[in-house]
């Protein structure tokens, strides 16, 4: 099956700077790759999702790049308020129909 | 629109005691599935559904099974608890395989 690993575990950042989480995967037929955002007691939210004929993708502050041949994703929140503070999980396609999560980095803004 | 509901929110079970958890998606998704997290471990993924009437077996399957008679609706079963089962229970539902899952709010489930 896949495997799907994020890195830090833990971030802290001050407001206004930027933060960047970095998820490899394991298969390389894994096409798919969404980032979800869970805050505190709440339900994970899909915050950007790309696919593999894409290398980039930017929505506001928020933006996703995948490296294929390293098998590579990385979330990128620039410009970070302490409303971004959560734990974001990244994920991957594998087989016909699921995804593998990662297990979650906590993302701390400092105000 | 309610997007995706779980019933219930909450529930405390003794060991061995059996329970259904509901899910329930108004977006006329095919892909049904659901999910366990446990602190430190994400999201596991536990049974699928890709259509009526059909399942599939996830990471964690055991001591678990499914249902899936109606589109909109995805049982969870516990056919006796275990206190390893105590856990957060989310459900999703997508359109396809490499669209967005969209998550309900997710069951407590304490299990002593």
């Amino acid at each position: 099956g896949e495997n799907v690993e994020q890195h830090p575990s833990t971030l802290s950042v001050q407001e206004g700077d930027s933060a960047v989480i970095k998820c490899t995967y394991s298969d390389s037929a894994s096409n798919y790759f969404p980032w979800y955002k869970q805050e505190l007691g709440k339900r994970p939210q899909l915050i950007i999702d790309i696919r593999s004929n894409v290398g980039e993708k930017k929505d506001q502050r928020i933006a996703v790049t995948l490296n294929k041949t390293a098998k590579h994703f990385s979330l990128h929140i620039t410009e970070t308020q302490p409303e971004d503070s959560a734990v974001y999980f990244c994920a991957a396609s594998y087989g016909n129909n699921r995804l593998a999560f990662g297990k979650g980095n906590q993302v701390v803004v400092i105000p | 629109n309610a997007g995706v509901t779980q019933t219930p929110k909450f529930r405390v079970l003794k060991t061995g005691q059996s329970m259904t958890l509901l899910c329930a998606q108004d977006m006329n998704h095919e892909y049904m599935y659901w999910y366990r997290q446990d602190p430190g471990m994400g999201l596991r993924l536990i049974h699928y559904s890709v259509g009526e009437g059909t399942t599939a077996k996830g990471e964690v399957p055991d001591g678990y099974n499914v249902s899936r008679l109606k589109k909109q609706n995805f049982l969870l079963g516990l056919e006796s608890a275990a206190p390893s089962q105590t856990s957060v229970y989310f459900c999703a539902s997508s359109y396809s395989r490499r669209e967005p899952q969209h998550f309900g709010d997710g069951t407590r489930l304490s299990i002593l």
